[in-house]
């Protein structure tokens, strides 16, 4: 069975840093594109980033609010997909899910984690 | 970037009617890489439609995807009690994605 579990979550202050783990089971994750999408308190989704696979070159893509600081990288021995987060600041501030697309569809997320909350507040 | 708008921002229904949701986009869109999600109070969102009609597995037939270029419309038939939740668009791309702003659908 295919499965995410995020963890990680925590309150930090602003300028802080913090990694969110992903694990994985259920497939090879070098073998898919993994993404990182965030959802404010009481608002909509926000694409975060994505790795793809060893097939489209492992490279990574980010979303403007958090080019720069933050980094999305994988373990292929552990089967985990982190989120290094730097420079955090109060907008940071979500739910942060790890999801799997659909094959070939550069991001139908088929597959989510439950999420782990991440706090930026002084 | 691609903004997706959608509409209407709350829908009031009651059970059994039909719900007809709109996307529209910034710029055109592949229909390849156009989805839409559901989204329930404290749980992650669900995907029901990707490349803009194709029903995910286990998704009911009452859930129907269409359009293209800046247009897209999530149709629910008959409305199930179970139904009633934040539907989110969302393009891909290969480089990066974005998501609309939701549509509540609400009871009645």
């Amino acid at each position: 069975e295919v499965q995410l579990v995020e963890s990680g979550g925590d309150l930090v202050k602003p300028g802080g840093s913090l990694r969110l783990s992903c694990a994985t089971s259920g497939f090879t994750l070098r073998d898919v594109w993994m993404f990182w999408v965030r959802q404010a308190p009481g608002k909509g989704l926000e694409w975060v980033g994505h790795l793809k696979n060893h097939f489209d070159g492992e490279t990574t893509d980010y979303a403007a609010p958090v080019e720069g600081r933050f980094t999305i990288s994988r373990n292929d021995s552990t089967n985990t997909l982190y989120l290094q987060m730097t420079s955090l600041k109060t907008e940071d501030t979500a739910v942060y899910y790890c999801c799997r697309d659909v094959p070939l569809t550069f991001g139908a997320l088929h597959i989510w984690g439950p999420g782990t909350m991440v706090t930026v507040s002084s | 970037e691609v903004v997706l708008t959608q509409s209407p921002g709350t829908l009031s229904l009651s059970p059994g009617e039909r719900a007809t949701l709109s996307c529209r986009a910034s710029q055109s869109v592949s229909s390849s890489f156009l989805a839409w999600y559901q989204q329930k109070p404290g749980q992650a969102p669900r995907l029901l439609i990707y490349g803009a009609s194709r029903r995910v597995t286990g998704v009911p037939d009452r859930f129907s995807g269409s359009g293209s270029g800046t247009d897209f419309t999530l149709t629910i038939s008959r409305l199930e009690p179970e139904d009633f939740a934040v539907y989110y668009c969302q393009q891909c791309g290969r480089s990066s994605s974005t998501f609309g702003q939701g549509t509540k659908v609400e009871i009645k």
